[in-house]
């Protein structure tokens, strides 16, 4: 099935340095969402993006949907421990349709 | 926010055993309800959609007559993997959606469900 482009694949940072990881597709898309998902457990929401050009705040983490439509971004400032999961960004078509899946980014963080 | 339960949460069968897993929206009324399957380190992939009432929707490739979906209620649909073997062991998640006209439905995932086949 299609996957969205997601990069980087993994990252290992140190704790309190800022994250930036994103999602790129050949075809359009009219919502754009961020989840994280932590080991053996399925994939919680952080944010989620419903018109191009939006950029959207939820704590330290920050995200923009792409003014073609066809990407997104996803920032985390000033990572901590707890931070350490498995980042997904997905995309929707219409609403209420199905979700796409980036391939993922492993965030590792070093207390 | 909407609660989606998923039960096991782990099973182990044998090879040509039959495994039944179920989801449940505890605080809303699904009435569409997807399937994904996860392999390690790999993304989610959708297997199918489920609308309560009526047939699965299934995705390329995925076998509807391996992959049993029913979603006989508002609050409740199963994935039986049927005659199952070594390669279907995966992660499987469900989420669940409530339809409301005008407004963004978000889908809720469930915990998942790990699936060893011996």
């Amino acid at each position: 099935g299609q996957q969205l482009n997601q990069s980087p694949q993994s990252m290992f940072i140190q704790e309190g340095e800022d994250v930036s990881m994103n999602c790129t597709s050949s075809s359009i898309f009219n919502t754009w969402l961020w989840y994280k998902q932590d080991p053996g457990e399925g994939p919680v929401l952080l944010i989620a993006l419903y018109k191009a050009g939006e950029l959207t705040s939820n704590g330290r983490l920050t995200a923009q949907f792409g003014i073609t439509r066809k990407d997104s971004f996803l920032n985390i400032s000033a990572s901590i421990p707890s931070d350490v999961g498995i980042y997904f960004c997905a995309g929707q078509k219409d609403a209420g349709n199905m979700l796409t899946f980036g391939g993922g980014t492993r965030l590792m963080v070093k207390p | 926010g909407a609660v989606v339960s998923q039960h096991p949460s782990r099973v182990i069968c044998k090879s040509g055993t039959s495994v039944k897993i179920e989801c449940r929206s505890l605080d809303f009324q699904a009435t569409t309800m997807f399937w994904y399957r996860q392999f390690p380190k790999q993304s989610l992939m959708l297997m199918a959609t489920s609308n309560e009432g009526s047939k699965a929707t299934y995705e390329q490739g995925v076998e509807k007559d391996k992959f049993l979906i029913n979603h006989a209620s508002l609050t409740l649909s199963t994935l039986t993997v049927t005659s199952a073997h070594p390669e279907d062991s995966s992660f499987y998640i469900c989420s669940a959606r409530d339809l409301i006209e005008g407004s963004y439905n978000e889908q809720f995932f469930g915990p998942g469900t790990r699936l060893t086949v011996l």
